[in-house]
């Protein structure tokens, strides 16, 4: 079973408007949240981390984070052309190295 | 920003060959991870390694994978002999600390296509 589900699979939103990425852990032994980018043909890049319970802001990205339902989502206001990418949710136990990443939602920006 | 670095971008070989990609991770950083990518979609853990040793791999680092880091110079991962399902773009990345607030940095990954 897949541990960290991401959804929607895509999105496309117009420029200027407002995306919303969604994504829900099964395990509760993850306790810190990430949210990566990936444009093509590179390697993902953090964006930010969340790891207490509401919201994290960071310029035009919020990321938002609910412990009891492990739900995280993203939102990001202000859509650039230049935020059209894959976006990756992932998750990390206190004391494993290893970051477990979702499957991906991709967003494209409609000029 | 730091940055880690992928050698080559791209590598084609016959089923059956060996193949060893290569990274150069963040320059005091002490955490390395492969991860592998198939067709631009999820992310999967490989394998991390730290002080010459893997600390946690999962059940797609077969027992023909490999890593080493050899007196501080390349990270590596060696896959001997190649199958054709290895095809995929391998991501190297590498982190200070192992605690889960520390973020990885990722490389442009090496496209790995098996013939």
């Amino acid at each position: 079973q897949q541990k960290v589900q991401q959804s929607p699979e895509s999105l496309s939103v117009p420029e200027g408007g407002m995306a919303s990425l969604n994504c829900t852990s099964s395990d509760r032994n993850f306790q810190y949240f990430w949210w990566y980018r990936q444009h093509s043909g590179e390697g993902p890049k953090a964006l930010m981390s969340i790891f207490s319970d509401g919201d994290k802001k960071e310029g035009r990205f919020t990321a938002h984070l609910n412990k009891a339902s492990l739900h995280v989502s993203l939102h990001i206001r202000d859509s650039q052309p230049s935020d059209s990418a894959l976006y990756f949710c992932a998750a990390r136990n206190y004391n494993q190295g290893k970051l477990i990443f979702g499957q991906g939602t991709k967003l494209s920006i409609k000029p | 920003g730091p940055k880690v670095l992928q050698i080559p971008s791209h590598q084609i070989i016959d089923m059956g060959q060996m193949v060893t990609l290569n990274c150069d991770p963040v320059s005091n950083h002490l955490y390395f991870y492969w991860y592998k990518q198939i067709l631009g979609q999820q992310m999967e853990f490989l394998v991390n390694f730290y002080n010459g040793k893997v600390m946690e791999k999962s059940k797609l680092f077969k027992d023909q994978f490999s890593v080493e880091r050899p007196d501080g110079s390349y990270f590596t991962l060696k896959i001997q002999p190649t199958a054709l399902e290895d095809s995929a773009v391998y991501f190297c990345a590498s982190s200070l600390i192992r605690t889960g607030g520390e973020r990885l940095f990722f490389g442009h990954g090496t496209k790995l296509s098996v013939l």
